[in-house]
């Protein structure tokens, strides 16, 4: 079964340019998450989708938007890029059945450089 | 504001040692709290995970230990093997999908 897969591996912008990154969420799986994984912070929950729907949303600024497509899969845009949106960008996808316990599987990420 | 602290950043350990990093939450909310495993160029991978109505769990060489009232958790890797060499995170969510991250503690094993 394939996993949680990103596109692409690696996105170099210069900053104010605007960034899409994708997500293809495991087969069945109707929940999409993205993080951002910075130097030394962890991983910050930028977004959760369902069923189409934006459920959650972390404490980033607006620029930070997606969307869910009918066959799930989901896109992360970041306009006016800064440099210190510079990080991995992780997807992650669940069952979306049982909030609270649903095991959440990541893709590799995405590396974003922004110059 | 980091919602969960883990402690230590990095962590050198014997072939055969026992590894242990703690990790504390203040939001008495949460309640479920996975351990993740990310080897370098890899997404994270659930390892396991303790709801708060016990106080451990062992799946094979991997234990969370609990403490509700001091709101702390830690996991142990008994017998650690060059291969557990990864970066490890703490979580904890409030039954929003939000899963709040530590920011990771560096494993070496030392064959």
């Amino acid at each position: 079964e394939a996993g949680v897969t990103q596109s692409p591996t690696h996105l170099i912008k210069t900053r104010g340019q605007q960034a899409t990154l994708r997500c293809s969420p495991i087969s069945g799986h109707t929940s999409v998450y993205w993080y951002q994984q910075a130097l030394g912070l962890g991983l910050q929950f930028l977004l959760w989708y369902d069923e189409g729907e934006e459920r959650n949303r972390g404490n980033f600024p607006p620029r930070f938007s997606g969307r869910q497509f009918p066959n799930y899969s989901s896109e992360l845009n970041v306009n006016a890029l800064e440099l210190e949106d510079s990080a991995l960008y992780l997807c992650a996808s669940s069952l979306g059945d049982r909030p609270g316990t649903d095991t959440q599987y990541f893709g590799p990420g995405t590396r974003l450089t922004v110059l | 504001q980091q919602q969960v602290k883990q402690s230590p950043q990095s962590l050198i350990v014997q072939k055969g040692g026992i590894s242990i990093i703690n990790c504390a939450y203040e939001n008495t909310a949460f309640d479920y709290f996975p351990w993740y495993q990310q080897f370098p160029g890899k997404g994270p991978a659930l390892l396991i995970a303790i709801r708060p109505d016990v106080s451990e769990k062992k799946e094979g060489r991997f234990t969370i230990s609990f403490n509700k009232s001091a709101k702390q958790f830690s996991l142990h890797i008994m017998d650690s093997q060059p291969g557990d060499s990864a970066t490890y995170f703490c979580a904890a969510e409030a039954g929003a999908n939000n899963l709040f991250f530590g920011t990771g503690t560096r494993l070496t094993v030392i064959p």
